[in-house]
C-alpha cells in the first residue's frame, strides 16, 4: 500500500521557523510534493522533490531522502497568513499523487 | 499560469437526486484530470482519473455507477454523484494535470465544490 504520515498539528509563533515531516510507506515514488491549504480553500502548490536533497523557493523549503522514506517540509519566518493546512504528496505512476494525512498549522501572535 | 474552474461552488440536493459538478482547465488542455473527495479535517482522497476520450479509472472503494465521470473534452471534465445521500456531503477538487518542462507532471487544482445532501 501507500501511505504518507504527517504529524496532525503544529503550532508556532510569528517569525519563528518550523518543520513539517513527511514519513512514507510505499511500492515506490517518483516525487515529493507539497501543498498548502486554507480551510475551504482548494490546495495550492508549494514545492517539489524529485531527488534528494534540498529545495528552496522563497520562506518555504523542501527535503527529501529515497533511502529514509522521508521529507519535511521547511516554513522561515512565519506569518500569521501561513496558518492552514499542509499536505505531503507523492507522485506514483500515471501522474497520480497520494495525499498525506496532513498538518494543521497554528500561528500565533 | 495554469487555472481550473469548478461550478458550481457550492450545491444543496436532496437525498435521492443527482448532481453534476463540472471542472475546466481555462487555459491549457489536460488529456488527464482527477477527482478528489476531503471530509472535514481530512486529507484529499483521491476518487477516480479522468482521461479525455476513454473510460475513468477508480480508485479501490469508489462506486463507478455512483460517481459517473466524463471527460468529452481536453478542457472539461464531469463528476454525477448519482441518487445522492447524505454521507456523499463532502468537498469534491478536481485537479488537472500539466506536464512540465523536466518531463515531469504537476496537478492544477480547482477550487472545490461543497455538496450538501439534506
Amino acid at each position: 500500500g501507500q501511505s504518507l504520515e504527517q504529524p496532525s498539528e503544529v503550532t508556532a509563533v510569528e517569525g519563528a521557523i518550523v518543520q513539517i515531516n513527511c514519513t512514507y510507506q510505499t511500492s515506490g515514488f517518483y516525487g515529493l510534493s507539497w501543498y498548502q491549504q486554507h480551510d475551504g480553500g482548494a490546495p495550492t502548490f508549494l514545492s517539489y522533490n524529485a531527488l534528494d536533497g534540498l529545495e528552496e523557493t522563497g520562506r518555504f523549503s523542501s527535503f527529501l531522502s529515497r533511502s529514509d522514506s522521508y521529507g519535511y517540509l521547511l516554513l522561515q519566518e512565519l506569518q500569521m497568513k501561513d496558518s492552514a493546512s499542509y499536505f505531503c504528496a507523492g507522485y506514483t505512476g500515471f501522474q497520480k499523487l497520494v495525499f498525506g494525512t496532513g498538518t494543521r498549522l497554528l500561528v500565533s501572535p | 499560469g495554469a487555472v481550473v474552474s469548478q461550478h458550481p461552488s457550492r450545491v444543496i440536493c436532496k437525498s435521492g437526486t443527482s448532481v453534476k459538478i463540472e471542472c475546466r482547465s481555462l487555459d491549457f488542455q489536460a488529456t488527464t484530470m482527477f477527482w478528489y473527495r476531503q471530509f472535514p479535517k481530512q486529507s484529499l482522497m483521491l476518487m477516480a482519473t479522468s482521461n479525455e476520450g476513454s473510460k475513468a479509472t477508480y480508485e479501490q472503494g469508489v462506486e463507478k455507477d455512483k460517481f459517473l465521470i466524463n471527460h468529452a473534452s481536453l478542457t472539461l471534465s464531469t463528476l454525477t454523484v448519482t441518487s445522492a445521500h447524505p454521507e456523499d456531503s463532502s468537498f469534491y477538487i478536481c485537479s488537472a494535470s500539466l506536464p512540465k518542462t523536466s518531463g515531469s507532471y504537476e496537478q492544477y487544482f480547482g477550487p472545490g465544490t461543497r455538496l450538501t445532501v439534506t
